[in-house]
């Protein structure tokens, strides 16, 4: 059974910086692509960061371009976000995501982890 | 900036069918687009529904239907149900890996 589990979010002052994990179990997590996104209260859902699944490939959301890092460590089944620079408008729930790369689908989700950045 | 549009809300009743499009600001959506959808519920994760246009994610009911009409990407639910009340996300592949969500649709059961 597919599990992932976000994990590292809490509270942080705007221009601080904050590391999300996502532990994946019940599939091969090095043999797949895999993403991050974010959706802020009430709000509908954005599209991040994805990472190919042996780290070559990595893409950012504009919004996000040059202040987040997405990272990947297959020996420990575990995807990241480092995320520099934060931003009020950051303060979102995170999800971390499989992703399909050969039909470009969001297939199994976590949970998320909510991310607080206020003064 | 690429703009994908989705109906803020709609509503069915019990039973009935509806029909949620998803549409591009500056294009007519393709196949090429990959359409996905996806189902969230206040509270949780998005589940996955439909995609690649057309093909039901594992264990989505088959009165989940995607398709392209028109110019949009469709989402069809027949014979809505009580539980089907949640919002509704479209999402378009742009290629070199990047996916731009639509806004939701709000779908009210009543």
């Amino acid at each position: 059974q597919v599990q992932l589990v976000e994990s590292g979010g809490g509270l942080v002052k705007p221009g601080g910086s904050l590391r999300l994990s996502c532990a994946a179990s019940g599939f091969t997590f090095s043999g797949y692509y895999m993403s991050w996104l974010r959706q802020a209260p009430g709000e509908g859902l954005e599209w991040v960061s994805y990472i190919s699944s042996g780290s070559s490939y990595t893409d950012y959301a504009d919004s996000v371009k040059g202040r987040f890092t997405i990272s990947r460590d297959n020996a420990k089944n575990s995807l990241y976000l480092q995320m520099d620079s934060l931003r009020v408008e950051d303060a979102t729930v995170y999800y971390c995501a499989t992703y399909n790369w050969n039909y470009k689908y969001f297939d199994y989700w976590g949970q998320g982890t909510l991310v607080t950045v206020s003064s | 900036q690429t703009v994908v549009t989705q109906e803020p809300s709609f509503s069915v009743s019990p039973g009935g069918t509806v029909t949620l499009t998803c549409g591009l600001s500056s294009d007519s959506v393709s196949t090429s687009y990959y359409p996905s959808w996806y189902q969230q519920t206040p509270g949780q994760a998005p589940r996955t529904l439909i995609y690649s246009t057309n093909t039901r994610s594992s264990g989505v009911p088959d009165r989940f239907s995607g398709s392209i009409l028109g110019n949009k990407a469709a989402l069809t639910i027949t014979g809505a149900q009580a539980d089907d009340e949640s919002d509704y996300y479209c999402v378009l592949y742009m290629g070199s890996g990047i996916s731009v969500f639509g806004g939701g649709t709000k779908l009210t059961v009543l």
